[in-house]
């Protein structure tokens, strides 16, 4: 079975510095991986997804993820963030087997001060 | 207008009472998700329909049951709630293609008396 780790369940930040969100992953076939955030009283939003091709994605409000198949990691990061960046991302991961089933992590809250 | 939409988006109930949560979405989408979150655990999976007639478990089903009404309904009922299934549920539907991305609803808070 597949599962998910966010290494830091709270990164407080400050305005303007860059930010990574660590997550790491086990599985022993392929997977799909993926970076939803959740902004305060809302639902889950896709920011990023790592499916095939390029190792580095690229996604919404700036962020970017690089797979990392040796390492088995999928780390999220964004070289200045601001204080609208403030909410709880979820790393997920998809077996290539699985269906349409996600495996989401703990998340890790990002608050970014002024 | 939102393409998944969750009712109600609050419920506050007590230990065995019967409660449904409801799900629909505009997005034409066969596959249809239940999920709830609780603090420090993530998302997880409680049920999941691939279409109509399609109904499978996820990994925390007990005390739970769906019913897929059509296409664009999903409905997830706890037959008698108990405090522990306070949380944040979330409906999520996907498409049937390769790319597969779950589209979240606003979610329902439901608090268990």
């Amino acid at each position: 079975a597949q599962s998910v780790t966010q290494l830091d369940s709270q990164v407080p930040v400050f305005e303007e510095a860059p930010v990574e969100l660590r997550c790491n992953y086990s599985s022993s076939v392929s997977v799909y991986l993926f970076w939803y955030v959740q902004y305060p009283n809302q639902g889950l939003q896709l920011l990023l997804k790592y499916l095939s091709g390029s190792t580095l994605v690229k996604g919404i409000n700036g962020f970017e993820a690089e797979f990392n198949k040796s390492q088995t990691s999928f780390h999220l990061r964004k070289p200045s963030v601001h204080i609208s960046d403030t909410a709880e991302y979820f790393c997920a991961v998809r077996l290539e087997t699985s269906g349409s089933r996600l495996t989401f992590g703990e998340g890790t809250q990002l608050t970014v001060n002024p | 207008d939102a393409d998944v939409t969750q009712t109600p988006r609050n419920r506050i109930t007590k230990t065995g009472k019967r409660i449904m949560l409801e799900c629909s979405q505009t997005k034409g989408h066969d596959r249809m998700y239940w999920y709830r979150q609780d603090p420090g655990l993530g998302l997880r999976l409680i049920y999941y329909s691939f279409d109509v007639k399609d109904i499978n478990k996820g990994e925390i089903s007990d005390g739970y049951s769906v019913s897929r009404q059509a296409q664009a309904k999903f409905s997830l009922s706890l037959e008698s709630a108990i405090p522990n299934q306070t949380a944040l549920y979330f409906c999520a539907t996907s498409d049937r293609d390769y790319q597969e991305t779950q589209y979240f609803g606003p979610g329902t808070r439901l608090l268990v008396l």
